[in-house]
């Protein structure tokens, strides 16, 4: 079953950080890139970056380039986003998402998501 | 960078047809993409490259894009279309992805 599972559920102080996980299965994990999307409470979808999962290339939304890393583990099929010094309007269910077969402008396979909540 | 403006809410009847509008300076160059987000649930890819269709979506959604705007149409709505649409482009700006502010379709 071609899947993104993401990891579950976090609440984080400000000022810390964040690492969540999403590992594929069911496909070529080295095929295709990831892109992570947040959305915050009632809001849109912003997207945060993007990784090739074939070299680790990323590319990061300007205003999180410092604060965000994002990196594969081809062995275990999983890629990871780390968000470092959380604010509260970081707050969002985070995705992962896969891009789309033969693109990389557009997105086929999404994960569930993953709430994290920054509070003091 | 670039813009995608959607309207907030659609409102139709069941049966009817909903057009939800996505404008963008130009967009009628760029490639669309349309995601169905219905609450508590991960966005799903209705419509890809302005009109097609990934597998296992129903032929009632359809796209178009011309000029400064793209359109997603859903024919004979259900209830079950009830949902979030957000519109998607990729840009060749700094931040490449690109979505809409997103329209929440009601079904009266």
């Amino acid at each position: 079953q071609v899947q993104l599972v993401q990891s579950g559920a976090e609440v984080k102080k400000p000022g810390a950080s964040v690492k969540v996980s999403c590992k594929a299965s069911g496909y070529t994990f080295t095929s295709y890139g990831i892109s992570w999307v947040r959305q915050a409470p009632g809001q849109g979808l912003e997207w945060m970056g993007w990784i090739s999962a074939y070299n680790g290339n990323t590319n990061y939304a300007q205003k999180l380039q410092g604060r965000v890393t994002m990196t594969t583990d081809t062995s275990t099929s999983t890629a990871y986003m780390e968000l470092r010094s959380l604010r509260s309007d970081d707050t969002a269910v985070y995705y992962c998402a896969r891009d789309r077969e033969g693109a990389t402008d557009s997105f086929d396979l999404w994960g569930r998501g993953t709430l994290v909540t920054v509070s003091s | 960078s670039y813009v995608l403006t959607q309207p907030p809410s659609v409102s139709v009847a069941p049966g009817q047809t909903a057009r939800i509008t996505c404008g963008g300076n130009n967009i009628g160059s760029k490639s669309v993409h349309w995601y169905q987000q219905k609450p508590g649930q991960a966005p799903v890819l209705v419509v890809y490259d302005d009109s097609d269709r990934p597998s296992g979506i129903p032929e009632r959604f359809s796209g178009s894009n011309s000029g400064n705007t793209a359109t997603l149409t859903i024919s004979r709505v259900e209830a079950g279309d009830e949902a979030d649409y957000y519109c998607q482009v990729w840009d060749s700006s700094s931040d490449p992805v690109v979505f809409g502010g997103g329209t929440k379709l009601t079904v009266l």
